[in-house]
């Protein structure tokens, strides 16, 4: 099984703060990373795929990239709205495996 | 636009069965297939399994593959997992959740549905 480890595990930061999370693959997984978000009590929401792909609706604000096994994702200009939970998720194979999840809270 | 609607909550003993239904609608359900991911209190997210919507084609995550059952009835659009022996470990909210294609379970997965609590206590 392919292991994502995401760090950090939880972070503060004030509204206009720019954050950044990442996901080491344990191999070669190419572009084949997405990144959710899970705001508290709701299901988990597709933010982008493919390493750096935003989904239609998703504000420009987020953004993702990859170097080799390392994938990166950013919010510039934190909002409020922004406070969830995030989850990486690799799909080059089967199982499915998610990163551990990173905690962001808005000050 | 597409959306996936789940059974409600559920309550069973150690050593029971639940079954978990995920209606979909706004698209075309044969198209797509369906992953079920886990996510215990307080935890991150756990894959289960996927099935294909079109030819009923399954792949279970080796932990589940003995006690878990997936179908799809594409008369009401409809998706079932169907987890066997529970324990308190299995205590945790199900989703299913669309997979951006039909053929494979390797592909993003959007949208989910609103989860299912099911609670496994004596």
């Amino acid at each position: 099984d392919v292991e994502m480890t995401q760090s950090p595990l939880s972070l503060s930061a004030s509204v206009g703060d720019r954050i950044t999370i990442t996901c080491q693959a344990s191999q070669d997984i190419f572009i084949y990373l997405n990144w959710y978000q899970q705001r508290p009590g709701k299901a988990p929401k597709l933010l982008i795929n493919d390493a750096s792909n935003l989904e239609t609706g998703v504000p420009s604000r987020f953004s993702g990239s990859r170097s080799g096994t390392e994938f990166t994702f950013t919010i510039n200009n934190l909002q409020p709205e922004d406070m969830a939970t995030y989850y990486c998720q690799q799909y080059d194979s089967l199982p499915l495996t998610f990163g551990g999840g990173t905690k962001v809270d808005v000050k | 636009q597409p959306q996936l609607v789940q059974s409600g909550g559920e309550m069973r003993k150690p050593g029971a069965s639940v079954k978990v239904s995920c209606r979909a609608s706004g698209y075309t359900f044969s198209n797509y297939g369906i992953s079920w991911v886990r996510q215990a209190p307080g935890q991150g997210l756990e894959w289960m399994g996927w099935i294909n919507a079109y030819n009923g084609k399954i792949n279970f995550a080796q932990k589940f593959q003995d006690r878990v059952t997936m179908t799809t009835d594409t008369s009401t659009n409809t998706a079932y997992m169907e987890l066997r022996s529970l324990t308190y470990d299995d205590t945790a909210i199900y989703y299913c959740a669309r997979c951006a294609v039909v053929v494979t379970a390797t592909t993003w997965l959007d949208p989910w549905g609103q989860g299912t609590l099911v609670t496994v206590s004596a």
